[in-house]
């Protein structure tokens, strides 16, 4: 069964840009979060979806938003972009909130 | 709101020899707990976790976990340790209040396991 798949893998942006990331969940998963993970910061929480509503969101400025589709795809996307933007974004995917989520191998994003 | 604690940034150890990685959570409301695995370059994968029932939870690649809610803690072992094991390890806890009210999972700072030949 394939795996939680995000896309593009890495990405090169300039600031002032606006990116817009991807995400497939596992098939029949209708949860999807999405984390920024760094060094500094580790792995901080962005947002969650279930069946296309917004259920949790972290506390990261308006630039940063999402949304998913019915078929359970989920788009985030960061505009106006900063330097600090620089990250991994990991999406996951669970069948619902008592269960572990999968992670996908995440987006690799520099802000140049 | 739930926070979590991972007591140790970094964790040598020699190969066979048995491993703790120490985790410690707080939340107002009862809390399901999970522990993850990252090895360079990729994303998190799921060790095991706890939901509820028996407090000793078993997951893969041998390792198994003990909830303590008393001393609200979740520490991952290991009995033995190989070199494969060496990556960095996050404990996370995600909060319920009932029905399908449930916070969002929240992460660890994470602890890098490094295991020495």
């Amino acid at each position: 069964k394939a795996g939680v798949t995000q896309t593009p893998r890495y990405l090169i942006k300039t600031r002032g840009q606006q990116v817009t990331l991807s995400c497939s969940p596992i098939s029949g998963h209708r949860s999807v979060s999405w984390y920024q993970q760094t060094p500094g910061q580790g792995l901080q929480f962005l947002f969650e979806y279930f069946s296309e509503t917004q259920r949790n969101k972290g506390n990261f400025p308006g630039r940063f938003s999402g949304r998913q589709f019915s078929n359970s795809r989920s788009e985030m996307n960061v505009s106006t972009l900063e330097l600090g933007d620089s990250a991994l974004y990991l999406c996951a995917s669970a069948l619902g909130g008592n269960y572990g989520y999968t992670f996908g191998s995440g987006t690799r994003l520099t802000v140049v | 709101a739930q926070s979590v604690t991972q007591l140790d940034s970094q964790v040598p150890v020699f190969e066979e020899a048995p491993v703790e990685l120490r985790c410690n959570y707080s939340s107002s409301v009862s809390v399901y707990l999970f522990w993850y695995v990252q090895y360079p370059n990729q994303g998190l994968q799921l060790l095991l976790k706890y939901l509820s029932g028996s407090t000793l939870v078993k997951g893969i690649n041998g390792f198994e976990a003990e909830f303590n809610k008393s001393q609200t803690s979740f520490h991952l072992r290991k009995p033995s340790v190989h070199i494969s094991d060496t990556a960095e390890y996050f404990c996370a806890v995600r909060g319920f209040a009932g029905g399908t009210s449930y916070g969002k999972l929240t992460f660890g700072q994470g602890t890098i396991l490094t295991v020495h030949p």
